[in-house]
């Protein structure tokens, strides 16, 4: 089982609407934890990080993120969302599921999000 | 400016070569990390490194071999024994354990 899942694959939203991309972790410690983003066949880019103390996280490009330690969850939120923000969407933290696992970075499956305008 | 090189960005080789993905690094971070992506799966992890002269397999080392004889290098070789080598590979360090991975733009391997 992975430390860091993200349940949906494909997320389509209009212009303008708010979006909410999931990531669970499973953890017994305080993780660390990533939202990275991708264009099509470029690099990820950083958009937030979570280390330890305020729950709620801002990011650039009007992205935020909450850590909920008792949903073990850790969801991307943006209240009005742009068509340049059509792209992939990967969650990443350390692997738990071993010891030594936190110099072990990992990444959720990815969600495609498309805008609709 | 300080960044990630990963070059060439596309690589085409035929089956049954051993082929070498060069990563570059000039952000003087400590760890550095191997991917691979295929649509649907996300990015998974081949090899890290923490040090130079050390490094860790990850989930899917299995036809993948690394090296880091120095701290601003760490070249991905992709030998014969890997059955399904094309994908797009990504590069990334980082300074330590609980910061930030910083991305390579990706070399985008076909084997024909």
């Amino acid at each position: 089982a992975q430390s860091v899942t993200q349940p949906d694959i494909h997320i389509t939203v209009s212009e303008g609407a708010s979006l909410e991309l999931r990531c669970n972790y499973s953890y017994g410690a305080t993780p660390y934890l990533f939202w990275y983003v991708q264009s099509p066949g470029q690099g990820l880019q950083l958009l937030l990080k979570y280390f330890s103390g305020d729950t709620l996280v801002q990011g650039i490009k009007g992205f935020e993120a909450e850590f909920k330690r008792s949903q073990s969850s850790f969801n991307l939120r943006k209240p009005s969302v742009h068509w340049s923000d059509a792209a992939e969407y990967f969650c990443a933290g350390p692997d738990m599921m071993f010891s030594g696992g936190y110099n072990k970075l990992i990444f959720g499956a990815g969600t495609r999000l498309a805008v609709h305008p | 400016d300080g960044g990630i090189t990963q070059s060439p960005k596309y690589l085409f080789r035929k089956e049954g070569q051993n082929v070498t993905l060069s990563c570059e690094q000039n952000l003087n971070h400590d760890a550095m990390y191997w991917y691979r992506q295929d649509p649907g799966q996300g990015l998974r992890l081949i090899y890290y490194s923490q040090i130079v002269n050390d490094f860790q397999k990850g989930d899917i080392a299995e036809g993948y071999s690394v090296s880091r004889e120095k701290k601003e290098s760490f070249p991905l070789t992709v030998t014969s024994a890997q059955k399904n080598p094309t994908a797009f590979y990504l590069c990334a360090s980082r300074t330590g354990t609980n910061t930030e991975a910083f991305f390579g733009q990706g070399t985008r391997l076909t084997v024909v």
